[in-house]
């Protein structure tokens, strides 16, 4: 069974930093690529970033390059996204989420790690 | 103007139709892009639905019923979620998603409710 499992989230100030992990299971961690997609409280999807199977591609929202950094450990089963400069528009639940096979559509789901921002 | 735009409620009845739409901006063509449909229940992540392109390029998800389907309105520049045959536990969020400029890009999203 495909479990994605996200963890490091919590209340933090504006302007300093956290890193979440997402552990994965259940499949070839390192067939795949994942994301990290993002909701604020009562709003809508909002994409983050990518990273391929192999770290070759990695993509970022224009709402988070150059504060953001994803990463992959393909021997331990993780993902992980490096939140510097963090703002209060950063407050969401930040969801782990893999791609298909081809790369097409988020298949999988973690249940979400909440991040606040927050003096 | 956004990128994609959703109405962001709907009500329908149940056993009724209930068509979700999601504009694309103007510029953006709907007919070159793969339009992809999640749901998302409150307090748990989204599901992917199924995409559509063209009745040539569609895709369901996995477990999806038959009666939620895809289709376009070029006219209006739109893709359509369908759903028939409405039932209370599909009363959720659906979003709208599509590839642009290297960057997965989703709508906004609308609540449908059954009642």
């Amino acid at each position: 069974e495909v479990q994605l499992v996200e963890s490091g989230g919590g209340l933090v100030k504006p302007g300093g930093s956290l890193r979440l992990s997402c552990a994965a299971s259940g499949f070839t961690f390192s067939s795949y690529s994942m994301n990290w997609v993002r909701q604020a409280p009562g709003k809508g999807l909002e994409w983050v970033s990518s990273i391929s199977s192999s770290s070759s591609y990695i993509y970022y929202a224009d709402s988070v390059k150059g504060r953001f950094t994803i990463s992959r450990d393909n021997a331990k089963n993780s993902l992980y996204l490096q939140m510097n400069s963090l703002r209060a528009e950063d407050t969401a639940v930040y969801y782990c989420a893999r791609d298909d096979r081809w790369g097409n559509y988020f298949d999988y789901w973690g249940q979400g790690t909440l991040v606040t921002v927050s003096s | 103007q956004a990128v994609l735009t959703q109405p962001s409620s709907l009500s329908a009845s149940p056993g009724a139709s209930a068509s979700l739409t999601c504009t694309l901006r103007s510029g953006i063509n709907v007919g070159t892009y793969r339009i992809y449909w999640y749901q998302q229940k409150p307090g748990s992540p989204p599901q992917y639905l199924l995409r559509y392109k063209s009745d040539s390029d569609k895709q369901q998800g996995s477990g999806v019923p038959s009666r939620f389907s895809g289709s376009k309105d070029a006219s209006a520049n739109a893709g359509i979620l369908l759903i028939s045959g409405l039932q209370s536990e599909d009363e959720a969020d659906y979003y709208c998603m599509i590839w642009h400029s290297s960057a997965r890009v989703f709508g906004g999203g609308t609540k449908l409710t059954v009642l």
